[in-house]
């Protein structure tokens, strides 16, 4: 069965640098979402995208944020300038078509470290 | 500020037994419920999404309804096994198409 991948598992970085989470949707998904969760809190939206741009950015997806689609099967998240409080677990997910009116399949996540 | 509140936190049942937990959300500018299960060290997994006022799911021993005019969704486990143990969390699509997440129920089977 397909599935969403996401690399790494585990990210360790140093405050101010810059970390790329990666993502593969879903092969013939064509909406792309990330969300992150801090530890003890909800799950947040940061962004969703569509046909090679963003679609809904919510208010924590700031100019420190980007995403890319480089290659037809990755999607990428880019923090260019890490801070502490970016540290979480950062789910990727995609969905067919329908947009967020359909189910929404999560890859494992990347847990970031900040230190 | 939109908010989804989930409740009780966490829910310990006994193997065998039927449970029910709530999920509330804002009453207007309603474009979709959903349900995930979570378990732990795994990614969540797409329950239900409802859209309809009325709506009522059901996929085997999992069931949800949805009351739209009043802001909420119950999801009712019947039969509960310990394979049901997970978070379940329920997220309401807001008029930005942005899902707003509530903090889950927590649900521990008991055998």
């Amino acid at each position: 069965e397909p599935e969403v991948t996401q690399t790494p598992s585990h990210q360790v970085t140093q405050m101010g640098q810059e970390v790329i989470l990666r993502c593969v949707p879903i092969s013939n998904h064509l909406y792309f979402y990330w969300y992150r969760q801090i530890l003890g809190q909800k799950v947040e939206f940061l962004v969703s995208f569509y046909n090679n741009e963003i679609s809904e950015k919510s208010e924590i997806f700031d100019d420190q944020f980007s995403v890319e689609r480089p290659d037809g099967s990755n999607f990428t998240l880019k923090i260019r300038s890490t801070k502490l409080e970016d540290s979480a677990m950062y789910f990727c997910a995609s969905t067919k078509g329908g947009g967020s009116r359909n189910e929404q399949f999560f890859g494992p996540g990347t847990r970031l470290t900040v230190l | 500020i939109l908010n989804v509140e989930q409740s009780p936190q966490s829910l310990h049942v006994q193997e065998g037994d039927s449970t029910n937990f709530t999920c509330s959300f804002p009453s207007s500018n309603f474009y979709a419920l959903h349900w995930y299960r979570w378990e732990t060290a795994k990614s969540p997994e797409a329950l239900f999404v409802m859209t309809l006022n009325g709506d009522e799911k059901k996929k085997g021993r999992i069931s949800a309804t949805l009351n739209t005019k009043e802001g909420y969704s119950y999801l009712y486990i019947k039969g509960s096994q310990p394979e049901d143990s997970a978070t379940y969390l329920c997220a309401f699509l807001d008029s930005n198409y942005q899902l707003i997440w509530g903090a889950g129920t927590k649900l521990i089977i008991k055998p």
